[in-house]
């Protein structure tokens, strides 16, 4: 079984959706659950962090953790052609960080 | 925007060849690590190094080797290059201190013929 399972997608969205993207985890020892963009040719690009249960927002980007359900989720408000990106999950136990494989994502303008 | 370098960004070349691949950092981070990913496929983590004279085996290290005698810099090097190591590698930092806050480097796209 993987660490961290993540749908691969592809998703596409209608620009100005709101898109929801998810990861599972099966190891309860994850203190730190990330988000990052990756762009097509380029290195991830970390987007957002949180370290404990509950919502983190930053712009139109929202971070949920539901540690109980071993659940992370990623929010995107009013999607823009410029979020069109592949979206990686990540978390660690401090030391050594779990990815998941990339949710792609398209905003159709 | 993360000042961490890797070069070359594209490479193809035969099989048995000895390569090495180049990252470089300007932050002073402590942490460095390798990892190779492929479509569809979560990172995997190749090399880590803590700091200078510090390196540990990934999951994937048994056939590429490091160094880290500099704390900006960490090359990997394959001895023998196979077409199974064709993929994109990755390159990345993180400060002392933090736990999440990793940067990443823009790549290197490998293609072993």
């Amino acid at each position: 079984q993987k660490e961290v399972e993540q749908d691969p997608g592809p998703l596409s969205v209608p620009e100005g959706a709101i898109v929801s993207l998810n990861c599972t985890y099966s190891n309860s020892a994850f203190q730190y659950f990330m988000w990052y963009r990756q762009y097509s040719r380029k290195g991830p690009e970390l987007l957002m962090y949180t370290y404990s249960s509950g919502n983190k927002e930053d712009g139109r980007f929202t971070a949920q953790v539901d540690k109980s359900s071993k659940y992370i989720s990623l929010f995107i408000r009013d999607s823009q052609p410029s979020d069109s990106a592949t979206y990686l999950c990540a978390m660690n136990t401090g030391n050594q960080f779990y990815f998941g494989t990339g949710t792609s994502l398209t905003v159709i303008p | 925007e993360a000042d961490i370098y890797q070069t070359p960004r594209y490479l193809v070349i035969g099989t048995g060849k000895k390569i090495t691949l180049e990252c470089s950092q300007t932050m002073g981070h402590d942490k460095m690590y390798w990892y190779q990913q492929d479509p569809g496929m979560e990172l995997h983590l190749i090399h880590y190094s803590y700091g200078v004279n510090s390196t540990e085996k990934g999951d994937l290290s048994s056939e590429s080797t490091v160094s880290r005698i500099r704390t900006e810099h960490f090359p990997l090097t394959l001895e023998s290059a196979r077409p199974s190591h064709t993929s994109q590698y990755l390159c990345a930092s993180m400060p002392s201190g933090t736990h999440n806050e990793q940067f990443f480097g823009p790549g290197t796209r490998l293609t072993v013929l």
